[in-house]
């Protein structure tokens, strides 16, 4: 199972700022927080990733709570083609060193003109 | 640009038949490749993780003698879905990390296999 929770689904304005949320209470100190987005039939693409600071890139920004429990995925400027599902994941370890990425359901973020 | 290709987009084909999906990664080396399904309107499952080298580790639940999963190079990993069958329809997708133990895994653009 998934360790963080999302909204099932949200609506933005084209042109405004999208938030989205995520819950990942159970998060431990070392663990990053990873924000993909899934395009309908398309791989998922790789948004950003982080640990206590908040961090941002061309794509978008991520706040995390500094009790880490929670962050929010803001797109600064949403436009339709952004779209999309939106996971929020944390990873888990598979065995050994490895780990794994275990999608949610996500959040299907629905930009609108 | 892109950091993992995946080859075949779509392929159609029919019942017991074998099918070959090819996932390359570009201008790295990948140690360690996964192999996801996702069926309609539901998220990704992931099947497999494969490194270089070595026998991939299954998921519970996934047969490994019907996904078999070669990943004999540093930049190449193949799924084969044996003796298909409708029910294997489905969207398969690889990945695979660039990097360090922190470094985002990077995602093929899928594979739609339909089983007629």
């Amino acid at each position: 199972d998934a360790k963080t929770t999302q909204p099932p689904s949200m609506d933005c304005a084209e042109g405004r700022a999208a938030n989205l949320p995520c819950n990942h209470s159970t998060i431990s100190g070392n663990e990053y927080v990873y924000w993909y987005r899934q395009i309908h039939s398309q791989g998922p693409q790789y948004i950003i990733h982080g640990l206590k600071n908040n961090e941002t890139n061309e794509m978008a920004s991520l706040i995390i709570t500094e009790d880490r429990k929670s962050s929010t995925l803001i797109l600064p400027h949403a436009t339709l083609r952004d779209t999309a599902v939106y996971y929020c994941i944390v990873r888990e370890r598979s065995g050994g060193s490895n780990y794994k990425l275990t999608f949610g359901k996500g959040t299907l973020l629905t930009v609108n003109p | 640009g892109a950091v993992v290709s995946q080859h075949p987009s779509w392929v159609i084909c029919k019942s017991g038949t074998s099918v070959k999906i090819e996932c390359r990664s570009l201008d790295f080396q990948a140690t360690t490749m996964f192999w996801y399904r996702q069926f309609p309107k539901q998220s990704l499952m992931l099947m497999a993780t494969s490194n270089e080298g070595s026998k991939a580790t299954y998921e519970q639940g996934v047969e490994k003698d019907k996904f078999l999963i070669n990943h004999a190079s540093l930049t190449l990993s193949t799924l084969t879905v044996t003796s298909a069958h409708p029910e294997d329809s489905s969207f398969y997708i690889c990945s695979t990390k660039t990097g360090g133990a922190y470094q985002p895994q990077h995602f093929g653009d899928g594979t739609r296999l339909s089983i007629l």
